[in-house]
């Protein structure tokens, strides 16, 4: 069974400065998506940055990027030069059968950021 | 990328009754979900909707409590049935978008916010 783990309820970070989240998934099927989602207090959820099973280059998106360690089935998103309203929900989430559509994406249980001025 | 929009955004009902929410979407999609979002938890899948069949609901939830319709490409509605407090929510319908040359989005609506008292 596919299993996503965020192990960072919580996590502050100065101003203008870089933060890691951790993301660690179990799957069988050679071929998923990785997925990274904000989600302010006002509750929409932002996709950020999406990261293929069988992409080379690590996904990157403005101040987002993804470190993807296929071998630790870790992806890790990285926000760089951080500001005030970063601070939110970040979720990790997973779909399997990629490039088939139809399968469901299931969701970690999230990482609260916290920007500090 | 596909717009999503819901209604109502925010509901506040009795237990005991029931309301249908709407997510219509700016293109057509093969696949819609419906998300459940519980205070403080993480996103859960209730249930996948495919144009002109049953949706597929995951385990621990069941068709007479939340049904589903999907008469279109563009649209589908959830209905909470008989609610109780528990169903104090955000609900979420999602899209899938399947692009072979590039990589596979997931879109979120805005969000229905529902207060069972």
């Amino acid at each position: 069974a596919q299993k996503i783990t965020q192990t960072q309820p919580g996590m502050f970070v100065q101003e203008k400065e870089a933060v890691t989240l951790d993301c660690t998934y179990d799957t069988s099927d050679p071929s998923y998506g990785l997925f990274w989602y904000k989600q302010p207090s006002s509750g929409e959820m932002i996709f950020l940055i999406y990261q293929g099973s069988y992409d080379q280059q690590n996904a990157t998106e403005g101040r987002y990027s993804l470190n993807f360690q296929k071998a630790r089935k870790s992806a890790n998103l990285v926000i760089s030069a951080s500001q005030l309203g970063d601070s939110a929900m970040y979720f990790c989430a997973m779909r399997e059968g990629e490039g088939t559509g139809g399968f469901k994406t299931i969701f970690g249980a999230g990482t609260r950021l916290f920007v500090k001025a | 990328s596909a717009v999503i929009s819901q209604k109502p955004s925010r509901d506040i009902c009795q237990r005991g009754t029931s309301l249908t929410i709407q997510c219509q979407v700016d293109s057509q999609v093969t696949m819609m979900f419906w998300y459940r979002q519980q205070p403080g938890q993480s996103l859960t899948l209730i249930a996948t909707a495919n144009q002109g069949s049953e949706a597929t609901y995951e385990s621990g939830f069941v068709i007479d409590k939340f049904p589903i319709s999907r008469p279109n490409l563009t649209f589908s509605t959830l209905t909470v049935s008989n609610m109780s407090p528990e169903d104090s929510s955000i609900y979420l319908c999602s899209v899938e978008h399947l692009d072979r040359g590039r990589r596979n989005e997931q879109f979120f609506g805005p969000g229905t916010r529902l207060t069972v008292l």
